[in-house]
């Protein structure tokens, strides 16, 4: 039991180049979420979903999207990247509870 | 709306208690809290929910003040292993989107 992972662990993006970050759970969970973690600002969520085929923005969606093609896979793409997206990128997953989420263990990306 | 958590940073003692707050200037339907380690993933410690539930660890305890609009996280007896950074996740409703805040950096120190 894997919980939730993620891929990759670290990247380095040049402006202008994209790319799409993977996550996945094992725990059979219907919701998912990808927040940005940057210094001093605690997690601010980005996108989320609450079951296959659903998505929604969160509080800084611009610049990002979604796809949740299968219900234990929930990806994250940057068309065209920034230098202001350097952050650290987490997942997190949610069961029907809907009371404790499940974080990965983040990737870290530096756009230059 | 960003919950705003008090103090920013602390360090304590092992043994010492700690408090930290976490405040909102909506009304909240629910208070969660977690911890993270440098480097690593948050993890879940306990959630407050309007009415007076409460489910989570059983060595920390947390408040919530439905009329203030403020959680407090009681950490007694703190113990080395508690060092990190603790964040408060607050719901307005029984949606699906949790806002954190900024965070408290907790050092324990032997």
């Amino acid at each position: 039991n894997a919980g939730v992972t993620q891929t990759p662990k670290f990247r380095v993006l040049k402006t202008g180049q994209s790319m799409t970050l993977l996550c996945a759970q094992d725990m059979n969970h219907e919701y998912m979420y990808w927040y940005r973690q940057d210094p001093g600002m605690g997690l601010r969520l980005i996108h989320y979903s609450v079951g296959e085929g659903t998505t929604a923005k969160g509080e800084v969606p611009d610049g990002y999207n979604v796809s949740r093609l299968k219900k234990q896979n929930f990806l994250l793409g940057l068309e065209s990247a920034a230098p202001s997206q350097t952050s650290v990128y987490f997942c997190a997953s949610m069961g029907s509870a809907r009371y404790e989420q499940y974080f990965g263990p983040g990737t870290r990306l530096t756009v230059t | 709306q960003q919950p705003v958590q008090s103090p920013q940073a602390v360090i304590l003692r092992e043994g010492e208690d700690a408090v930290i707050n976490c405040s909102s200037s909506k009304a909240l339907y629910s208070v969660h809290w977690y911890r993270q380690k440098h480097g690593e993933a948050p993890v879940f410690l306990m959630i407050l929910l309007k009415g007076g539930e409460q489910k989570g660890h059983d060595k920390i305890s947390a408040s919530f003040n439905e009329k203030k609009q403020q959680s407090s996280l009681y950490l007694t007896a703190s113990q080395l292993s508690y060092s990190g950074t603790y964040f408060c996740g607050t719901k307005l409703n029984a949606g699906n989107m949790l806002t954190f805040g900024g965070g408290t950096r907790l050092m324990v120190k032997p």
